[in-house]
């Protein structure tokens, strides 16, 4: 099983609403990793958890807080967002963190902020 | 600083033609080299990946890339494309010692005609 899920596949959210993206993976990766990606860029990366430890935050606003509740679950909390915000949010896994790891990436939850 | 350039924003070609998709990097040591494709409203898949050893590389889905240290490039070759091929290609490098952070290039969208 090399799939990545990641919930809900699409959200509209109010710039008051909180909210929360999910991301589960069931190969054994110990790292995973949040993306932004917005239409017709290349995706940027957020966060990096490795061995459900943050491992990298590339200086991303507290409006958005990453979790990692275990090995398999990544959750994204989203609080008082702004419109600029909407974009498709990637999430990957890969066996362990490093530039030789393949990440898995999964299908994104687009998510607009109105 | 490290950075991956391709420079056809857009590329269309008819099916059964070849493709080469070009892919430049900015890069101090060894690159970690990778390709990914991202279908509309989707993940990214990986391609191929060149980390060292022999600079011809195959992937999935019938494609190679070449990688060439004197010109800095890892341009991506198909010598037969398929409708199905139609998306954003994606050639990117990973940094060492970061923690397995990916730099992309901007992409490559490719159209294919019938």
């Amino acid at each position: 099983d090399t799939e990545v899920t990641q919930t809900p596949k699409h959200l509209v959210m109010g710039m008051t609403n909180k909210k929360s993206l999910k991301c589960e993976q069931h190969m054994g990766h110990r790292a995973m990793y949040w993306y932004k990606q917005k239409a017709k860029k290349p995706p940027e990366l957020m966060f990096v958890y490795s061995y459900e430890k943050l491992s990298i935050n590339e200086s991303v606003p507290s409006r958005f807080s990453p979790e990692c509740p275990n090995s398999s679950l990544l959750n994204l909390h989203l609080h008082a967002l702004q419109p600029e915000d909407s974009a498709l949010y990637l999430c990957a896994s890969s066996q362990t963190q490093g530039e030789r790891s393949k990440q898995y990436f999964g299908p994104g939850t687009r998510l607009t902020v109105t | 600083a490290q950075s991956v350039t391709q420079p056809d924003i857009h590329i269309t070609v008819s099916e059964g033609a070849s493709l080469e998709l070009r892919c430049n990097y900015s890069y101090g040591a060894t690159p970690y080299l990778f390709w990914y494709v991202q279908s509309p409203g989707q993940g990214l898949q990986l391609l191929l990946k060149y980390f060292s050893g022999d600079t011809l590389v195959q992937g999935i889905k019938g494609f190679e890339a070449e990688f060439k240290r004197s010109q800095s490039s890892f341009n991506l070759r198909k010598p037969s494309v398929h409708w199905s091929d139609a998306a954003e290609y994606f050639c990117a490098v990973a940094i060492y010692n970061q923690g397995g952070k990916l730099i992309f290039g901007q992409g490559t969208e490719l159209s294919v005609k019938p």
